[in-house]
């Protein structure tokens, strides 16, 4: 089956810890993107990446890094830096972000709480 | 800034009704608009994509319309179901400030379809 997979589905993060949300991809799509979802906030992108080893951020990238060393991985690291992470983290990918009109297609979520 | 809004927030019909959920857009300069649907604790799932020069796409009992010069789009549902009870998204695909669109997405809040038999 062709889609895209987050791991883990929950996650709990202490107080200063670094935690790492995997995503991956099998549909040979060039586009990543990583969003953050919130109750009654709808969802913002953190950060996006067109092609492998390249990566822009969104409009919320403060306390979170990526990578992009495979086109089929772009997983996220939230930091101690981010000051409130528990939220419902979505990645979605699209065939290729420069053409318009590529539709994009998510992943089923990872739900991270701080404890 | 693009800002999208959806009204209403939350929807309750019986079965069988025909429903609209409407998705407005502050700036009309667009690529493209895209509707999902949502279940609760699960990600999006797409459900329509409408690019800008487009008037409308269908699938199924679902239709969706786009008018750019008024910064609106509607989600036509006909003959509701139990089954469509979700969290419905519009979303616009948007320019980058040098004229390029990188498949960024901004998104409304949703409206929350309640579907009662």
């Amino acid at each position: 089956d062709g889609g895209i997979t987050q791991s883990p589905k929950y996650l709990f993060r202490k107080e200063g810890q670094n935690v790492t949300l995997s995503c991956e991809q099998n549909l040979n799509h060039d586009a990543m993107y990583w969003y953050r979802q919130d109750p009654g906030q709808g969802l913002r992108l953190i950060y996006y990446s067109q092609i492998v080893n390249d990566f822009q951020k969104g409009d919320i990238a403060e306390g979170y890094s990526v990578s992009r060393e495979k086109k089929e991985s772009f997983p996220l690291t939230v930091t101690s830096a981010q000051k409130n992470p528990t939220a419902f983290y979505l990645c979605a990918s699209s065939i290729n972000g420069w053409v318009a009109g590529n539709e994009q297609f998510f992943g089923p979520g990872t739900r991270l709480t701080v404890l | 800034k693009q800002e999208v809004t959806q009204i209403p927030a939350a929807l309750s019909v019986p079965e069988g009704e025909n429903l609209v959920l409407n998705c407005s857009f502050t700036d009309s300069a667009i690529y493209n608009l895209q509707w999902f649907r949502q279940d609760p604790g699960k990600g999006l799932t797409s459900l329509l994509l409408i690019q800008s020069s487009q008037r409308e796409q269908t699938s199924g009992r679902l239709n969706a319309s786009l008018d750019k010069s008024s910064g609106r789009s509607t989600l036509y549902i006909a003959a509701s179901q139990p089954g469509d009870s979700a969290t419905y998204l519009c979303a616009v695909n948007v320019w980058d400030a040098g004229g390029t669109s990188y498949g960024k997405l901004t998104f409304g809040q949703g409206t929350i379809l309640t579907v009662h038999p």
